[in-house]
């Protein structure tokens, strides 16, 4: 069965600043998708990032980006310029294509301090 | 405006009494899903439909039950059998190919 481990349960991080929140995984699957998402005091779920695990290419997404590492099984995710409005829950998240769930790691809670 | 929506955002049940929770989508999404989301365990798949009049069980159906006779919507009946229902309950839709899911904006469940 897949798993999916943020062992970061909380980080904090100066405005403007660069920070990391690592997310690994488990798989025996060769194919397969990851996701980050964050969740805001709102706590509506946003998608933030996408990648294909057939994709060497690292996804990026303005001021986000992954590292993702096949072999290790890691998909870290870096908060570039970081604002404000960054403060939220960020999960990590792996779906099998056709098996049509995700699993979703525990979470990161991320404050942005001004 | 196209999304997702649930309601209530806010809904109080006493114990024994089952309770239905909406969610409507307007994306033409074939994918819809139930999350439970509790403090320190993220998100937990509840039920899943990928199709009309089709839907499977996910990690922790026990206790609830759904339906998806209409692609746009896909009801929750939270029941009695629930053991410890009170969570927040979020509603997703999704489609192939992209396999990214859109979330409504939850509903809180408070069972006393």
């Amino acid at each position: 069965a897949q798993t999916v481990t943020q062992s970061q349960p909380e980080m904090s991080v100066q405005e403007a600043e660069t920070v990391t929140l690592s997310c690994t995984y488990d798989t025996s699957e060769n194919n397969y998708y990851l996701f980050w998402y964050k969740q805001p005091p709102s706590r509506q779920m946003i998608l933030v990032i996408r990648q294909e695990a057939y994709k060497q290419q690292n996804a990026t997404e303005n001021r986000f980006s992954v590292n993702f590492q096949k072999a290790a099984k890691s998909f870290s995710l870096k908060i570039s310029d970081s604002q404000l409005g960054d403060t939220a829950m960020y999960f990590c998240a792996f779906m099998k294509p056709l098996g049509g769930k995700y699993i979703f790691g525990t979470g990161t809670r991320l404050k942005v301090l001004a | 405006d196209g999304g997702i929506t649930q309601s209530p955002k806010y809904l109080f049940r006493k114990e024994g009494q089952n309770v239905t929770l909406s969610c409507e989508q307007n994306l033409n999404h074939d994918a819809m899903y139930w999350y439970r989301q509790d403090p320190g365990q993220g998100l937990r798949l509840i039920y899943y439909s990928q199709i009309v009049n089709d839907f499977q069980k996910g990690d922790i159906a026990e206790g609830y039950s759904v339906s998806r006779e209409k692609k746009e919507s896909f009801p929750l009946t939270v029941t009695s059998a629930q053991k410890n229902p009170t969570a927040f309950y979020l509603c997703a839709s999704g489609t192939v190919p992209s396999y990214e899911q859109y979330f409504g904006p939850g509903t809180r469940l408070t069972v006393t």
